[in-house]
């Protein structure tokens, strides 16, 4: 089963925060989390390894949990490039590294 | 490194041809992987190469569907006798896996598919 992401669509104003959470059935090793704008490819944001790190990229951080199986992005101070499709990825195991996307959180900003 | 690139970018086929879509990975890249998106939805896995050999090969995917890595750089995708159901935007990703860390996966552009 696909990963479950909550909200389905959020709209924000600008400079406001957001929390995008992915939670999966199955026992998780990494997730990934994409952005991808309309008819564009999905851009690599980070990935989080089991262990329950949380990671950090300016403005855009995430955590994993391994005991719950969920992982959450947390957008601060949104800026209207943050406009987009945002898609959790999972795997299940080290080594086999096939993606299960989740079922996607569609984020609008307005100025 | 110009990142991963498709081609073509669009193809427009009728129902029952064969078409054929080509992967260039990132240069150092070990990994590339194919998945299939339709509106609305995440990528769904189909298949994926470590160096020339095809690891794995999804369920889901048709004996019309076929996938090849010849000496582990550009990767094609041939669909054989296409269906209206087969449209979708096909998307090819690559990875350097190095050691016991996570697979980082760079998607390119897409080729989409639009049977009529």
């Amino acid at each position: 089963q696909q990963p479950v992401q909550s909200p389905q669509a959020v709209i924000l104003r600008e400079g406001e925060d957001a929390v995008i959470n992915c939670s999966s059935s199955k026992a998780l090793y990494s997730v990934h989390w994409y952005r991808q704008k309309h008819g564009e490819a999905p851009v690599f944001l980070m990935i989080l390894l089991k262990g329950g790190e949380q990671k950090g990229h300016e403005k855009i951080s995430a955590s994993f949990n391994e005991k719950k199986q969920q992982s959450s992005l947390y957008l601060t101070a949104s800026q209207l490039s943050y406009s987009g499709t945002y898609f959790c990825g999972t795997t299940v195991h080290f080594g086999n590294e096939k993606l299960t996307f989740g079922t996607g959180t569609r984020l609008t900003i307005i100025p | 490194d110009t990142g991963v690139s498709q081609n073509p970018r669009h193809k427009i086929t009728k129902r029952g041809q064969n078409v054929t879509f080509r992967c260039d990975p990132i240069s150092e890249h070990n990994r590339l992987y194919w998945y299939r998106q339709t509106l609305g939805q995440g990528p769904e896995f189909l298949t994926y190469f470590q160096n020339e050999a095809q690891l794995e090969k999804s369920r889901l995917l048709s004996d019309r569907f076929s996938a090849e890595r010849p000496k582990g750089s550009f990767s094609t995708l041939e669909i054989q006798r296409t269906e209206q159901g087969d449209s979708a935007m096909y998307l090819c990703a690559s990875s350097l896996i190095a050691g016991g860390f996570g697979d980082e996966q760079f998607f390119g552009p897409g080729t989409r598919l639009t049977v009529l």
